[in-house]
């Protein structure tokens, strides 16, 4: 079946750039209609989404977190990517990859499978 | 503040039925998207439990139901087992955007 896995450094400096990659295996991320998605959860707290990438290529990004995030794909390698520049304290965080499958509309709608989650620490 | 509203905390005996409210507006939820819930149980990632408002993934229990009315949605968990401690949230959309409710703390006495 479909898993993800998260991959990137756990600790990063302040005013750095994250950098995170998700791998797919069990199936193509090139599959149509699917979208791809980062969602994180600071410790203790709960989930917000940071954003998606269709299979085309279009991205979604939380308004909060635009100036400052990038989501890519490589279809070549299975792949996905956040970057999160000028990162401080409070992007420390449980950090998940997941499928977006979309509705009935083709809107946005549940996320399912997740990868595991990765914990990625910001502090000098 | 979440754009989704769900109560910090909710509790139960084993065998009885709650309930989880998620409170949107007419942006999302009165906007005719559909909401998704997820369990997260603890140090682990979360997990897919109503999908569409109503549907069950395979391998859901059936104690597990969801429903939405106007702006609002609601997670029931009927016959309370102790395995189904855990953190509970609702998701949905809004002008472009994927937006998750604060979560619910489910805890069985």
């Amino acid at each position: 079946q479909l898993q993800l896995q998260e991959s990137g450094p756990g600790l990063v400096k302040p005013s750095e750039t994250l950098s995170l990659t998700c791998t797919v295996s069990g199936g193509s991320i090139s599959s149509s209609s699917y979208y791809w998605g980062w969602i994180r959860q600071p410790p203790g707290k709960g989930l917000e989404w940071i954003g998606s990438i269709y299979y085309s290529g279009s991205t979604y990004y939380n308004p909060s977190l635009k100036s400052r995030v990038t989501i890519s794909v490589d279809t070549s390698k299975n792949q996905f990517s956040l970057k999160l520049s000028s990162v401080t304290a409070a992007d420390t965080a449980v950090y998940y990859c997941a499928r977006l499958s979309p509705d009935d509309y083709g809107d946005p709608g549940w996320f399912d499978p997740w990868g595991q989650g990765t914990l990625v620490t910001v502090s000098s | 503040q979440s754009v989704l509203t769900q109560p910090p905390s909710v509790s139960g005996a084993p065998g009885q039925r709650v309930t989880i409210s998620c409170t949107g507006s007419s942006s999302n939820i009165g906007a005719g998207y559909d909401v998704h819930w997820y369990q997260q149980l603890p140090g682990t990632a979360p997990k897919l439990l109503i999908y569409g408002n109503s549907n069950r993934p395979s391998g859901v229990p059936d104690r597990f139901s969801g429903s939405k009315s106007g702006t609002s949605a609601s997670l029931a968990i009927t016959g309370l087992q102790a395995e189904d401690e855990a953190d509970y949230y609702c998701q949905s959309y809004d002008s472009s955007h994927v937006v998750f409710g604060g979560g619910t703390k489910l805890t069985v006495l």
